[in-house]
């Protein structure tokens, strides 16, 4: 079974950082996604993870540790626009299991 | 590039009626396509995949007879939402894969579909 866990809110101010974890418990694992989704619109790709480490991709870190089963997004400099829901999803061959998704809101 | 559209955006059916919602890769060849639905605040549930030109492969907990797919070419895949309910109410989102070595899925706009 697939099991995967990310905080349900986060609430931060403009300018700030957050991080957002992302635990998983899978039956086979071959890459763990991060998207980026806005109320009633597709998921957007924002990072890919296959190896342990950092990805840094602008203003957006992800991080694996696959012998923890954890994740994490980071995004540096918030800005209004990045009130949305963000998504961990892993990946098992070409299937994809999704987190329920972590809402950021953002604050001026 | 990498670009799938869904139409409708969103429609709104009677109980007992079905809805077809069709999913289109419009600048590329779609090897694989999946089809997704998502509650209010929940995840995304994978509930069909489908490869052009033979049947799909439904999750666990999906009726076929009751969300038909066809993927009858490279770039449209289409889901039949048959005698709809109220608790079929939902949002469907498709992806796509370009080749059988590409991991990343591309994912439609969505549809969100209303039964009164």
């Amino acid at each position: 079974g697939q099991n995967i866990d990310q905080p349900t809110e986060m609430t931060a101010t403009e300018g700030a950082i957050v991080q957002i974890n992302c635990t998983y418990q899978t039956s086979g694992f071959n890459g763990l996604f991060w998207y980026q989704q806005h109320a009633g619109e597709a998921p957007t790709f924002l990072s890919y993870n296959v190896l342990d480490g950092l990805e840094e991709k602008g203003r957006f870190s992800s991080f694996l540790s696959r012998s923890k089963g954890y994740s994490y997004l980071l995004l540096k400099e918030l800005q209004m626009k990045d009130s949305a829901s963000y998504l961990c999803a892993v990946r098992k061959d070409y299937k994809l299991s999704f987190g329920a998704g972590t809402t950021v809101t953002v604050r001026a | 590039g990498a670009v799938v559209s869904q139409h409708p955006s969103w429609v709104i059916c009677k109980s007992g009626t079905s809805v077809k919602i069709e999913c289109r890769s419009l600048d590329f060849q779609a090897t694989t396509m999946f089809w997704y639905r998502q509650f209010p605040k929940q995840s995304l549930m994978l509930m069909a995949t489908s490869n052009e030109g033979s049947k799909a492969t439904y999750e666990q907990g999906v009726e076929k007879d009751k969300f038909l797919i066809n993927h009858a070419s490279l770039t449209l895949s289409t889901l039949t939402v048959t005698s709809a309910h109220p608790e079929d109410s939902s949002f469907y989102i498709c992806s796509a894969r370009e080749g059988t070595n590409d991991y990343e899925q591309y994912f439609g706009p969505g549809t969100r579909l209303t039964v009164t």
